[in-house]
């Protein structure tokens, strides 16, 4: 079974500060890993995700990803944070047919 | 359609009545999954259809929970008997078949559910 832990269910950041979203996933069988963010009152929208090849992957919004395999890790990060990337963001590994999400981070950004 | 559409967009209901809620996927995409979040629990999984095969239930909470979905197309999640833990949101989200576990789901804006 797989399963997603996101270390830190709020995070705040000052606006211009460096963002670190962290996610360990745990799986049986090589990873499809995801981030997503969800913005008040709306779905989930993908942010990026990696699949094979090349470890660090760039998103939209600025966003990147490292997978390391050796950690199990798929931590999400920003150069500079803007006050428009307030959200919550969620991790999610591939499983036999569906996805399984983590609980969630909720950032905080402030002026 | 452009995008997943859901509706309603929010739906109060009195403990013990049925609700139904409805999901459009995109035209074209066979796979259609229901997901739960409640505060601070994140998104669980309650079921997932791909084209005309059976769905995969093993998500739903109770018996109280069911969903359809006729012609491949749209779908329909019902609670029957609801409880105030059933209060949430509800996301339904689709995929091109397969593609899933490798590009990511498009989900819909969500039914907010208030059972009082």
């Amino acid at each position: 079974a797989q399963s997603v832990t996101q270390l830190g269910s709020h995070v705040s950041v000052s606006e211009g500060a460096l963002v670190l979203l962290r996610c360990n996933y745990s799986s049986s069988v090589p990873p499809y890993l995801f981030w997503y963010v969800q913005y008040p009152n709306q779905g989930l929208q993908l942010l990026l995700k990696y699949t094979t090849g090349a470890t660090l992957v760039k998103g939209i919004n600025g966003f990147e990803a490292e997978f390391k395999k050796s950690e199990t890790s798929f931590h999400l990060t920003k150069p500079s944070a803007h006050m428009s990337d307030a959200a919550e963001y969620f991790c999610a590994v591939s499983g036999s047919s569906t996805l399984t999400f983590g609980k969630g981070t909720m950032l905080l950004v402030s002026p | 359609g452009a995008g997943v559409s859901q509706s309603p967009s929010n739906k109060v209901t009195e403990k013990g009545k049925d609700v139904e809620l409805r999901c459009d996927p995109i035209s074209g995409h066979t796979a259609l999954y229901w997901y739960r979040q409640s505060l601070g629990q994140g998104l669980e999984f309650l079921i997932y259809f791909q084209g005309n095969s059976a769905p995969d239930k093993s998500g739903l909470p109770s018996d109280r929970f069911s969903a359809e979905r006729t012609g491949g197309s749209v779908s329909t999640l019902t609670i029957q008997r609801t409880q105030q833990e059933d209060s949430a949101v509800y996301l339904c989200a689709s995929s091109s078949s397969w593609a899933g576990e490798i590009y990511g789901y498009t989900f819909g804006s969500g039914t907010r559910l208030t059972v009082v």
